[in-house]
């Protein structure tokens, strides 16, 4: 069974740091193009980054570009968020999703539950 | 940036019925180099995360009762159940995965009547 697991969220200061890990089972991890997608309370979904099967390639809205960090660890089927400079519109469900192919240009057929960033004082 | 407009916002119907959701593209997302609409359906239900519903604008992902279908090509594009069951109560979302950034729609929900 395919399964994608997020952890790492929490309550954080504004302009603090935090490091999401997505753990992946289920499938042949280095061979999918993965995603975050964001979703702020009562809010729709916002893509915030992705990145290539080998690691070599990522992608980035410019609400996150400069501020986020999408990387990936094939050996230990883990994906990872750094986030720094965090701002109170940060402030979400943070949910890990593999693409459909390897190909970034593709949707998102698996995605975890997701977990929550508070960025508040 | 592709802006993704879906319409109603919301919309209900009666069990049974058919329920049509409508997503705009600000731009096409039809490649034309392999005739791809890159447009995707995803349904949402309370609590739990997307599910993907359609890709390719018109294939259904394997296991989504053929109930559901998309239809549409370039800007313009449909979600429709044909016959509406108490369990497709949900919120649905159009996305293109055609340009950077991949956009959503502010999505739609579907409630019985």
């Amino acid at each position: 069974e395919v399964q994608v697991v997020e952890s790492g969220g929490g309550l954080v200061q504004p302009g603090g740091s935090l490091r999401l890990s997505c753990a992946a089972s289920g499938f042949t991890f280095s061979t999918y193009a993965m995603s975050w997608v964001r979703q702020a309370p009562g809010k729709g979904l916002e893509w915030v980054s992705s990145i290539s099967p080998s690691g070599d390639v990522t992608f980035y809205p410019d609400s996150v570009k400069g501020r986020f960090t999408i990387s990936r660890d094939n050996s230990r089927y883990t994906l990872f968020l750094q986030m720094n400079s965090l701002r109170a519109e940060d402030t979400a469900v943070y949910s890990c999703a593999r693409h459909q192919t390897g190909n970034y240009y593709s949707g998102y057929g698996a995605w975890g539950q997701g977990t929550l960033v508070t960025v508040s004082s | 940036d592709i802006v993704m407009t879906q319409s109603p916002d919301s919309l209900a119907v009666s069990l049974g019925e058919r329920a049509t959701i409508n997503c705009k593209s600000s731009q096409s997302v039809l490649y034309n180099s392999n005739n791809k609409n890159y447009l995707a359906w995803y349904q949402q239900k309370p609590g739990q995360p997307p599910k993907l519903l359609i890709h390719w604008a018109s294939t259904r992902e394997s296991g989504v009762p053929d109930r559901f279908s998309g239809s549409g090509s370039g800007t313009d594009f449909t979600l429709t159940i044909s016959s509406l069951q108490a369990e497709d109560v949900a919120v649905y979302y159009c996305q293109q995965y055609y340009g950077t950034p991949q956009t959503f729609g502010q999505g739609t929900k579907v409630e019985i009547k």
